[in-house]
């Protein structure tokens, strides 16, 4: 089946700083990558959509100057979190699916983030 | 506006069978999906129901109903393996999942 990673696995940042997430689709063009996090014990809630080769469509509440989104590749997905704070702290998971296949959705296996 | 309803927690014993239902509002619908995920980790894909009716998948069945806005995953011969969060998921018009809450499946010996 289709391989999504996610780099890296664990971060623990200071705050302030800023933290890059990497989603790749290792064996599959990934024409569209969804971004997710989710607190303990919470459902997925999704943070955005990036569509290869422009600009990512954050949904309500999700701060697009905190949260850069970019899907510079068709295989390649990246989540900037700017200037850290604790609330940042949660479990980020990329999803990958390909063009024409609207259904089928697969998932990284995520990256926990802890910013003391 | 949309929304997935599921139980929250739900008990059963190793070897019995346990039914997690799922009911739905949602703008539109293309589909809907369970996935398994343990603590820690990344949700993993069991089914995918579009139209009615009853698929079955090893141990694991999804059943749907579009009328009713309604949905289940039946585990059968549960193992402490099984022991997760199921999260129930939509897919609505414009192809966006819309995630329930999960409900956290507890299996005792």
């Amino acid at each position: 089946g289709a391989v999504v990673s996610q780099h890296p696995s664990r971060v623990i940042c200071k705050s302030g700083t800023s933290v890059k997430i990497e989603c790749r689709s290792l064996d599959f063009q990934a024409t569209t990558m969804f971004w997710y996090r989710q607190f303990p014990k919470k459902s997925l809630m999704l943070m955005a959509t990036s569509n290869e080769g422009s600009k990512a469509t954050y949904e309500q509440g999700v701060e697009k100057d905190k949260f850069l989104i970019n899907h510079a590749s068709l295989t390649l997905s990246t989540l900037t979190v700017t200037s850290a704070h604790p609330e940042d702290s949660s479990f980020y998971i990329c999803s990958a699916r390909s063009a024409g296949v609207e259904y089928e959705q697969y998932f990284g296996p995520g990256t926990r983030l802890t910013v003391t | 506006g949309q929304n997935i309803d599921q139980p929250t927690e739900m008990t059963a014993t190793e070897g019995a069978i346990v039914q997690i239902n799922c009911t739905y509002q949602t703008s539109g619908f293309n589909g809907l999906f369970w996935y398994q995920q343990h603590a820690g980790e990344a949700p993993t894909f069991l089914s995918y129901n579009v139209l009615d009716g009853l698929e079955e998948k090893g141990r694991f069945s999804s059943f749907l109903s579009r009328s009713k806005g309604y949905s289940y995953l039946l585990l059968k011969e549960l193992q402490m393996k099984d022991s997760a969060s199921y999260l129930c998921a939509v897919m609505d018009s414009n192809y966006q999942l819309i995630w329930g809450a999960g409900t956290k499946l507890i299996i005792k010996p």
